[in-house]
């Protein structure tokens, strides 16, 4: 079956220190994997996506991803993280489909930025 | 400038009443989508048009139907509204046609509650 794990519903960091929030998946064919951040009361908001390429994929805000193939895994990560990064990421992936493709979302990490 | 836009943001309903929610995305995209986010933040799709044509339906009650009069455009109704509909309704919108490559651009939702 197609899926996407995000095996944390939380995690907590220091500001000023880095952050990962992790991403596995399970899809047939190539991977095409999307980080997405939702603030309170606000829609979702793309930050980056792997496609094909470099396994180290840059978004915004500084948040960049790692592709590992052989660990299908897809981790968002940044260097320093900020109060202002607290808000919950979903990651998602393209799945088949009846006649195409759909995206399916991981069930999102809760990210903490203590001060 | 807004790029995707739902009204209402807030409906409030009674039980077996029939509510619509209308979306509009000035991008240009021919792909437009809606999302059911419940209580837990699960996100699950339940419908995608790709130039007014549904392509992807998910499994939803009969109830809810999708209307796209332009590719600008895609509107929601709920006959016969029940308690479990209570959710937040996300619409979104993609330069995707139908490959899943592309992200998604959300609206800032429709929190519908139903007593």
């Amino acid at each position: 079956a197609q899926s996407v794990a995000q095996p944390e519903d939380q995690v907590n960091v220091a500001e000023g220190n880095p952050l990962t929030v992790k991403c596995t998946y399970s899809v047939s064919g190539n991977p095409y994997l999307f980080w997405y951040v939702q603030y309170p009361n606000r829609g979702l908001q793309f930050l980056l996506k792997y496609i094909t390429g470099d396994n180290l994929v840059k978004g915004s805000y500084g948040f960049e991803a790692e592709f590992n193939k052989s660990q299908t895994s897809f981790h968002l990560k940044k260097p320093s993280a900020l109060v202002s990064d607290s808000a919950l990421y979903f990651c998602a992936v393209r799945a088949s489909h009846t006649g195409g493709f759909k995206t399916i979302f991981g069930a999102g990490t809760r990210l903490f930025v203590k001060a | 400038d807004t790029a995707v836009s739902q009204t209402p943001k807030y409906l409030v309903t009674q039980m077996g009443n029939d509510k619509s929610i209308k979306c509009e995305q000035n991008l240009g995209h021919d792909t437009m989508y809606w999302y059911k986010q419940d209580s837990k933040k699960f996100l699950k799709i339940m419908f995608s048009y790709n130039n007014k044509e549904l392509i992807i339906n998910e499994t939803v009650p009969n109830r809810f139907s999708p209307k796209s009069p332009d590719k600008a455009h895609l509107n929601l109704h709920i006959n016969s509204l029940e308690l479990g509909d209570s959710a937040v309704y996300f619409c979104a919108s993609s330069q995707d046609r139908g490959q899943g490559l592309y992200e998604q651009y959300f609206g800032p939702g429709t929190r519908l509650t139903v007593t």
